[in-house]
């Protein structure tokens, strides 16, 4: 079965400093890839997606994330971080083709000190 | 803005009742799914839908039924409440070249 894992599961960090999260997938075909995030009391919506091209995949609030598929990893990243990116981020992998279910990593809650 | 809509979105309930949490979407995606998640935790899938009359399980699993008359449509049943029961229930729905959506979520406490 397919499996995401997401190594940090809590992430402390001052404004202004870098962000990177690891997410990695077990699944050995073609994925789409996603990371999500949750924002307090706000519902899971989309930060950034790869389907294909590009492997360095720009998102929203400045966010990227790149895809190695050697690595089988879709890690996410923004150079300077802001209070505001407070939130919890779940990345997700689906089989390309779209017959397969989204799977969910457990998921990093990021705290952004001001 | 996501056109999916879960009602309701809070409920405490007694043991024992029986409960529907509501999924609604209007993009017309095929593919509907429910998730439950605790504080911190992952997303566990426990059921899905390809499309109408289409209802599958999901890895976790679960006491709930689920049901796919209409497209739109995909509300989940618990015939008996339990506090095992207690926990977030997260909707979505996607087409196949899409993201998934998700709704507001549904915070459930059964005492």
């Amino acid at each position: 079965a397919q499996s995401v894992s997401q190594h940090n599961h809590h992430v402390i960090l001052s404004e202004a400093a870098s962000l990177e999260l690891g997410c990695n997938y077990s699944y050995g075909g073609t994925v789409n890839l996603f990371w999500y995030v949750q924002y307090p009391g706000q519902h899971l919506q989309l930060l950034l997606k790869y389907f294909s091209g590009d492997p360095l995949v720009k998102g929203i609030k400045g966010f990227e994330a790149e895809f190695i598929k050697s690595k089988f990893s879709f890690n996410l990243r923004k150079p300077s971080v802001q209070w505001s990116d407070t939130a919890e981020y779940f990345c997700a992998v689906d089989e390309a083709g779209g017959s397969y279910i989204p799977t969910f990593g457990r998921g990093t809650s990021l705290i952004v000190h001001p | 803005e996501a056109d999916i809509y879960q009602t309701p979105r809070y409920l405490v309930i007694g043991t024992g009742k029986k409960i529907t949490l509501e999924c609604s979407q209007t993009m017309g995606h095929d593919k509907m799914y429910w998730y439950q998640q605790d504080p911190g935790m992952e997303l566990h899938l426990i059921h899905y839908s390809y499309g109408v009359n289409s209802t599958e399980k999901g890895d976790l699993s679960s006491e709930s039924t689920v049901s796919r008359i209409r497209t739109e449509h995909f509300p989940l049943t618990l015939e008996s409440a339990r506090p095992s029961h207690t926990s977030q229930y997260l909707c979505a729905s996607e087409s196949s070249y899409t993201e998934a959506f998700f709704g507001q979520g549904t915070r459930l406490t059964v005492v």
